[in-house]
């Protein structure tokens, strides 16, 4: 069981917006501003997509955007497209040098 | 462009010592604010962060694994390496190796993994 919580799966038509939850605790979601988050294709390594809840890498389009409210981050994919496709892990700094990461999302596009 | 590479058994028994080591190019190792990690991934499975060490040797790791893991960086070499002891068949996984910023506390930068099976 992971630390962090979320969907199963998660579907869009391509032009969409979707939407991955992720819910922790006020221990680690809900204390730091440390909420990262991870595509990764099949058999593929995992990409860092968002950090620091909101902040996207060199590279990352702005399709992809984060946010927290609460003890529960979200990152929401604007304009679906077939690429993106793929599973998203959220993580999250729990305090006393502990990370924990949440158990993946299945992202289908329609 | 940093890249990183890990290597080692692809098989090992129970109740032995998992070993892997993680080879960076395209970067030094001995930077500040970075530290290097290991995360794990079991068949059909989510990620799992398995610890991560400095390039002065300084090391955090998982509370659950805390008592049969070595994580330890060998900086004239820019690798760094994972000894996970006493393992099970339930540790059957990809281990991947990266890049763990502790400024951002994210990986930004990620191996291609490597499937280690525990079986006799």
């Amino acid at each position: 069981q992971s630390a962090l919580t979320q969907p199963p799966s998660a579907s869009g038509s391509p032009g969409q917006s979707v939407t991955v939850s992720c819910t922790g605790t006020s221990s680690d979601v809900g204390f730091y501003n440390f909420v990262s988050w991870y595509q990764q294709h099949s058999g593929k390594a995992p990409k860092l997509m968002i950090y620091e809840v909101t902040k996207r890498p060199s590279g990352v389009p702005d399709r992809f955007s984060g946010s927290k409210s609460g003890n529960t981050a979200s990152l929401t994919v604007s304009g679906l497209q077939a690429e993106d496709e793929a599973e998203y892990y959220c993580s999250s700094y729990a305090g006393s040098n502990n990370w924990v990461f949440g158990g993946g999302t299945k992202l289908t596009v329609l | 462009q940093l890249q990183l590479q890990e290597s080692g058994p692809g098989l090992v028994k129970p109740s032995e010592t998992l070993s892997l080591t993680c080879t960076v190019s395209g970067g030094s190792i001995s930077r500040s604010y970075y530290y290097w990690g290991w995360i794990r991934q079991p068949p059909g499975r989510g990620l799992d962060w398995i610890g991560s060490v400095s390039f002065t040797g300084s090391t955090y790791y998982n509370p659950s694994l805390r008592s049969r893991l070595t994580v330890s960086v060998d900086t004239s070499r820019n690798q760094f390496s994972l000894e996970l002891s006493s393992v099970t068949a339930a540790e059957t996984a990809v281990y991947y190796c990266a890049r763990h910023d502790l400024h951002s506390n994210c990986f930004d930068y990620w191996g291609q993994g490597t499937l280690v099976t525990v079986s006799s």
